[in-house]
């Protein structure tokens, strides 16, 4: 099956700071997902982006299909952004679709 | 996007019982599915939830531990049978959007503990 690698797997960063998280896949796919999931569990969609560029506040994301890959930027971070970040590819099978996760980057923001 | 509700958000449970865990979405989605995520660890698909037929399940995964029922397109459940420790995880369920290539969207998720 397809392969979603994550790096960095563990990031710290002091508050205002900038980073880079970025996800690699072994196949073509036709979803690509950047999700955080908070302390109490809860995954929130960041950005649907199978592939070019997108903007939400003080983040973007960055995905080029042809490559294999998808980058997530963090800019001015905070400690709210602490958290896991998790890519996921969907692939579309005639045995049905299935969305990979990678194994997650874990962000720490502190003050 | 789509609300989803799971409950219970969370319980604490016996080895050897089982728990059923609820997935309410506000609207008819197609495609449901059945994560898990085991501490410290990514999410696994457990299942695709089908309307009117028997769940698929990924490798691993078996109907006689976790079946999964799908009565209409905005509900189904997941049972954790025959619970050990293992099994303490977050279940989610996600349900797809818009087209076969649409944004998938996760409840909060129900954290079981079991001892």
């Amino acid at each position: 099956g397809i392969q979603v690698e994550q790096s960095p797997p563990d990031l710290i960063l002091q508050e205002g700071a900038n980073s880079t998280l970025r996800c690699n896949f072994s196949d073509s796919v036709n979803n690509l997902q950047w999700f955080h999931q908070n302390p109490w569990g809860q995954l929130i969609n960041l950005f649907y982006i199978p592939s070019g560029t997108k903007q939400n506040g003080r983040l973007s994301a960055t995905t080029v299909a042809t490559e294999r890959y998808s980058l997530l930027y963090i800019s001015s971070s905070q400690t709210t952004d602490s958290g896991v970040y998790f890519c996921a590819v969907l692939m579309i099978k005639a045995a049905g679709n299935k969305l990979t996760f990678g194994g997650g980057t874990r962000v720490l923001v502190k003050p | 996007s789509a609300v989803i509700s799971q409950k219970p958000s969370r319980d604490i449970c016996q080895r050897g019982t089982s728990l059923t865990i609820q997935c309410q979405v506000d609207s008819q989605v197609t495609m449901m599915f059945w994560y898990r995520q085991q501490p410290g660890q990514s999410l696994t698909l457990i299942a695709t939830a089908n309307q009117g037929s028997e769940a698929t399940y990924e490798s691993g995964f078996v109907i006689d531990k976790f079946p999964i029922s799908r009565p209409n397109l905005t509900f189904s459940t997941l049972t954790v049978s025959n619970m050990s420790p293992e099994d303490s995880s977050i279940y989610l369920c996600s349900v797809g959007g818009r087209g076969i290539t649409g944004e998938l969207f996760f409840g909060e998720g129900s954290r079981l503990t079991v001892l």
